[in-house]
């Protein structure tokens, strides 16, 4: 399996909701970052796991949680969201994290959040 | 920052026509990553470029990178109508030889190839 996954593909919430985006890897990678791309611009960095842990954390406001249960899926858990916060979210993962190895993402088809 | 700049910001080309893109980045380098970005979709890595090499072939793609003028070229030749989209340069953020643990993506060049 070469693939990350990304579920919901797309996600209309209201702004009290609580929702969470899901991402998955079976490539034994064991460094996963979530994305913001808002349109015509590049991907910005939110979060980056490494070894499962949290390592970078780009000063994302805390109705943003990220989670990592296990190597293999990374969970964003959204609550009390802005209709600014309206974006493709894209996951990736990558074999080690950049900060021992510079390498390659690998990116997932992403979820597109429309918040009202 | 080392956010990479890239020129031109749209190019529209004639399918057979090679489509050239630039990147250029302001502080050293350990290497620099292209990725293709179809419309609304994950970004796909291209290919990877070292700061000790000058050119890399993948396919119809070839990168080069000068690092005496830090930037990074990207050439698709005969280009196709299945080759539009957005094209990023990216790079290692780092201050000195250490990584900062992430990349850092250019402003993007968005190709569209007419049939």
């Amino acid at each position: 399996d070469t693939e990350v996954t990304q579920t919901p593909k797309h996600l209309v919430m209201g702004m009290t909701n609580k929702k969470s985006l899901k991402c998955e890897q079976h490539m034994g990678h064991r460094a996963m970052y979530w994305y913001k791309q808002k349109a015509k611009k590049p991907p910005e960095l939110m979060f980056v796991y490494s070894y499962e842990k949290l390592s970078i954390n780009e000063s994302v406001p805390s109705r943003f949680s990220p989670e990592c249960p296990n190597s293999s899926l990374l969970n964003l858990h959204l609550h009390a969201l802005q209709p600014e916060d309206s974006a493709l979210y894209l996951c990736a993962s990558s074999p080690l994290p950049q900060v021992l190895v510079y390498n390659e993402q690998f990116f997932g088809p992403g979820t597109r959040l429309t918040v009202l | 920052s080392q956010q990479g700049e890239e020129d031109p910001q749209a190019l529209s080309i004639q399918e057979g026509e090679n489509a050239t893109m630039n990147c250029s980045y302001k502080t050293s380098i350990n290497n620099l990553q292209w990725y293709r970005q179809n419309s609304g979709r994950g970004l796909v890595h291209l290919i990877l470029i070292r700061s000790n090499e000058r050119e890399k072939h993948s396919g119809r793609l070839r990168v080069t990178l000068d690092t005496s003028k830090k930037s990074s070229s990207l050439l698709i030749t005969a280009s196709r109508a299945a080759d539009t989209a957005s094209y990023f340069c990216a790079m290692p953020l780092r201050a000195g030889g250490t990584s900062y643990g992430k990349l850092t993506f250019g402003q993007g060049t968005i190709l569209t190839v007419h049939p």
